[in-house]
């Protein structure tokens, strides 16, 4: 089993609508983090978390919010979800500092 | 500025080839340096760690310049399979344990 999973995988969703994109980790992880991909951009680091009492706004946070429900899950909300957050967001994990993060299989999102 | 710049490519090279590939960094506090590899449309998954003393790890070897601000990521003997875009990632550690990526050297390797 993968050790970080996302779901949904695959999401079409509307202008205006609320959705929320859920990551889970078995690696025992207390960092997490949100990314989103555009082509060309790299990854922009949208929320993260060093433990269950501290999240952490990233570059780009503007239209999203997040929740630690547990040291093992991070979900990320778009409350009202517009065009230009289409891409491909990433889930990830790190501990402890200085060491490597591992990713989830990413999220594919558009909004029309 | 961006915190980290790589040339976009695309790199298009035969089979057997050598091919390398730079990243500069803006941020002299940089601490932890990493190559990762991406396939289309998939998860980044790490290449390996870039150490101060350069690494080689099989026909990969990265090596770190401090002074210059940048790293690089040789890849001797190119095989089909590491047709990929790499990714430049440097860490900066403390209260703010933030990644920064490049936004990827892409890789084609023809037969």
């Amino acid at each position: 089993d993968a050790d970080v999973t996302q779901t949904p995988r695959n999401r079409i969703t509307k202008t205006g609508k609320r959705i929320m994109l859920e990551c889970s980790q078995t690696k025992g992880h207390d960092r997490m983090y949100w990314y989103r991909q555009d082509p060309g951009l790299g990854l922009q680091l949208i929320y993260y978390s060093f433990d269950v009492k501290d999240i952490n706004k990233g570059e780009i946070s503007d239209g999203y919010s997040v929740s630690r429900q547990a040291q093992a899950k991070f979900s990320l909300s778009l409350e009202s979800a517009i065009p230009n957050q289409t891409a491909l967001y990433f889930c990830a994990t790190s501990d402890p500092p200085g060491e490597t993060q591992y990713f989830g299989p990413g999220t594919r999102l558009l909004v029309l | 500025r961006k915190e980290v710049e790589q040339d976009p490519g695309p790199f298009n090279v035969p089979e057997g080839a050598t091919v390398a590939f730079n990243c500069t960094y803006s941020n002299s506090a940089s601490q932890s340096f990493f190559w990762y590899r991406q396939d289309c449309r998939k998860e980044p998954k790490l290449l390996m760690s870039v150490y101060s003393s350069g690494n080689e790890d099989g026909r990969f070897t990265a090596q770190l310049n401090r002074a210059s601000q940048y790293i690089s990521l040789l890849i001797r003997d190119s095989k089909l399979s590491d047709s990929a875009t790499y990714l430049c990632v440097v860490n900066m550690w403390g209260n703010f344990n933030k990644f920064y990526f490049g936004s990827g050297t892409k890789l084609n390797v023809k037969p």
